[in-house]
């Protein structure tokens, strides 16, 4: 069973462009979630789609806005760049509460 | 929101030693779950605890859910060089998909 597949893995961008990443869940899955991880700050949640829904969203600016496929891919983009948003991406996706299965990430670099 | 408080923030030990390692939190949790990260990769699931008072085992790995559904512990016994990682202990919001983290355990095996 493939896993959770994230895209581009690594990608590097400069101050006031805008980006999108793209993550593909477990075949199955409905449930996608994307956190930011940062050495600082650890895992940080975003937001978590359902069926095209989004069902709980983090303490993230409005910069930061996803959506969901009819067949649960995933997107995430991230508007208007600040140097702060460099950090490691990272999509799960889950069948049930609570055991999310994640991608390899998105590792972001703002210069 | 609820917070996790997870100790200790890293560990050197010498190979074949066993490792300990607990999280705590302020809210009662209904699942804990057990997640690694090697370097440059996503959290893999380890162990998931869904009753208090459960000891699951993984392998090498052993987990407990506390009595208190408040704090879990994370045993890693005779440690060998592949067990380096950052550990995080997580859970989930009480009716949702969204995962609180703790900072992670750092591991780093002496040969």
């Amino acid at each position: 069973k493939a896993g959770v597949t994230q895209t581009p893995r690594y990608l590097i961008k400069t101050r006031g462009q805008q980006v999108t990443l793209s993550c593909s869940p477990i075949s199955g899955h409905r449930s996608v979630s994307w956190y930011q991880q940062t050495p600082g700050q650890g895992l940080q949640f975003l937001f978590e789609y359902f069926s095209e829904t989004q069902r709980n969203k983090g303490n993230f600016p409005g910069r930061f806005s996803g959506r969901q496929f009819s067949n649960s891919r995933s997107e995430m983009n991230v508007s208007t760049l600040e140097l702060g948003d460099s950090a490691l991406y990272l999509c799960a996706s889950s069948l049930s509460i609570g055991e999310l299965f994640f991608g390899e990430g998105s590792r972001l670099t703002v210069l | 929101g609820q917070q996790l408080n997870q100790s200790p923030q890293s560990m050197f030990i010498q190979e074949g030693e066993d490792v300990s390692m607990n999280c705590t939190s302020s809210s009662i949790f209904n699942t804990w779950l057990w997640y690694k990260q090697d370097p440059g990769e996503g959290p893999v699931l380890l162990i998931a605890l869904y009753k208090a008072g459960e000891l699951t085992s993984n392998g090498r790995l052993t987990a407990q859910f506390g009595i208190t559904r408040k704090d879990s512990f994370l045993n890693i016994s005779a440690s060998i060089p592949s067990d380096v990682g950052i550990y995080f202990c997580a859970g989930p919001r009480s009716n949702d998909y969204k995962l609180s983290f703790g900072a992670g355990t750092t591991v780093t095996v002496r040969a």
